[in-house]
């Protein structure tokens, strides 16, 4: 079974600074992988998705991530962090289910404080 | 166009009590999903419909959840009785279909507090 570790619970980054969120995934072939953010008291935006080819995918809101299948992650990247970059972030993985149809597991999630 | 609608955004319950949550996703729309958010948690996958089919089911506890898909569009997940540890938030989102080349578009989510 697929599986989703997000190390960090929080982090703090000033405004202005760069940001790095790590994830690493447990799953035996090809998974394809997403990182979403989620706003106090709101449902979860999709910020970038891999399922194949490049390795950098950029995303929405400055964001981009990096697969890299030997070490297993998908680490979630800013250069320059905004106050409204203030939220809760959760990668997934997508395994397959079925022929043609995939199921998310997600991790605990990672809460940024950005501060002034 | 209009997201992932869900009702209501805040309910709070005695144990015991039932509670029912409903959830409008986006037109055309086939694939629908009820998560589970618990607090400082990831979500976690209730069912999942295919049209008005319940294709996958199994992480549903059938004991006290229910939920339904009439006519593949509107639907409703039902706690009866709700019990303390059901205090989650309730994610439904959906999706053109269930491949990998779509992303599921998220509600704004029921929080539920049972005491």
């Amino acid at each position: 079974a697929q599986s989703v570790t997000q190390p960090d619970i929080h982090i703090t980054v000033s405004e202005g600074a760069s940001l790095e969120l790590r994830c690493n995934y447990s799953y035996g072939a090809t998974p394809y992988l997403f990182w979403y953010v989620q706003s106090p008291g709101q449902g979860l935006q999709l910020l970038l998705k891999y399922f194949s080819g490049d390795t950098l995918v950029q995303g929405i809101k400055g964001f981009e991530a990096e697969f890299k299948r030997s070490q297993s992650s998908f680490n979630l990247r800013k250069p320059s962090v905004h106050w409204s970059d203030a939220a809760e972030y959760f990668c997934a993985v997508g395994a397959r289910s079925g022929s043609n149809d995939y199921k998310l597991s997600f991790g605990a999630g990672t809460t940024v404080t950005v501060r002034a | 166009e209009a997201g992932v609608v869900q009702s209501p955004r805040y309910k709070i319950i005695e144990k015991k009590q039932p509670v029912a949550f409903w959830c409008n996703p986006i037109s055309g729309h086939n694939t629908l999903y009820w998560y589970r958010q618990n607090l400082g948690q990831g979500p976690e996958l209730l069912i999942r419909y295919e049209n008005e089919e319940a294709v996958d089911d199994s992480q549903l506890p059938k004991d006290r959840f229910s939920a339904e898909r009439l006519k593949g569009v509107d639907s409703t997940l039902k706690i009866q009785p709700a019990e303390l540890g059901d205090s989650a938030v309730y994610l439904c989102a959906s999706s053109v279909d269930s491949s990998a080349n779509y992303g599921y578009t998220f509600g704004s989510g029921t929080r539920l507090t049972v005491v």
